[in-house]
């Protein structure tokens, strides 16, 4: 079946450091890749996307590239705010099919300390 | 402005007591669903619909029920909520495959 694998948090960072979240894939057909995030207390909002092989979805700093040969789709921002500190989720929406049903990673939490 | 609306942001109720989540979405997308979200097991989806009188089950769709009898609504209702249906519960809508967005989420405490 579809899921997702993304690195265990909680990850803790000093403002303006590099961030990468890991985040794998095992999916049938050509998935479509997604980040969320989730601020404390509120909903879980698109934060980028991608949706064939070698796109690269970037908002807000955030970027990440659909690697089809290591299934993997990786977060990274250059220098992490204080205000970017959320649960981060990976997900998919497999290929073919009725239901565009999101397959999520357990999230990780970051913590931006100032 | 696009927005998903969900109503009651909170809920406390008791077992057995009937009870409605509404969704609501100004985009126009035809595709809608729910999901809970429950501390180590991550999001599930609960039901969906790919358009106005077509829904399907999803996940984890034992003791829900739905219905899509307009485009923009996609009410989650609870006939007889039991305690493992606490839990914190988002709508979501979308183009399908290319982009879904979430509302705000509904806490729900049943005791």
């Amino acid at each position: 079946g579809n899921s997702v694998t993304q690195m265990e948090g909680p990850v803790t960072l000093s403002e303006e450091a590099f961030l990468t979240i890991n985040c794998t894939y095992t999916a049938t057909g050509y998935p479509s890749l997604f980040w969320y995030v989730q601020y404390p207390g509120e909903g879980l909002q698109l934060l980028l996307k991608a949706t064939k092989a070698d796109d690269k979805g970037s908002n807000k700093g955030f970027e990440a590239t659909y690697r089809k040969e290591t299934t993997s789709f990786h977060l990274e921002k250059g220098s992490v705010q204080v205000s970017d500190s959320a649960v981060y989720f990976c997900a998919l929406i497999r290929g073919g099919g009725s239901n565009y049903k999101l397959t999520f990673g357990k999230g990780t939490l970051l913590t931006v300390n100032p | 402005e696009a927005q998903v609306t969900q109503n009651p942001r909170y809920l406390i109720t008791v077992t057995g007591k009937k009870l409605t989540v509404t969704c609501s979405q100004n985009m126009n997308h035809e595709y809608m669903s729910w999901y809970r979200q429950d501390p180590g097991l991550g999001l599930r989806q609960i039901y969906y619909s790919m358009n106005v009188e077509v829904t399907d089950k999803g996940d984890v769709p034992e003791g829900y029920k739905v219905s899509r009898k307009e485009k923009r609504n996609f009410p989650l209702i609870l006939e007889s909520p039991s305690p493992n249906q606490t839990s914190l519960y988002f709508c979501a809508t979308g183009t399908g495959r290319y982009e879904q967005y979430f509302g705000p989420g509904t806490r729900l405490t049943v005791t």
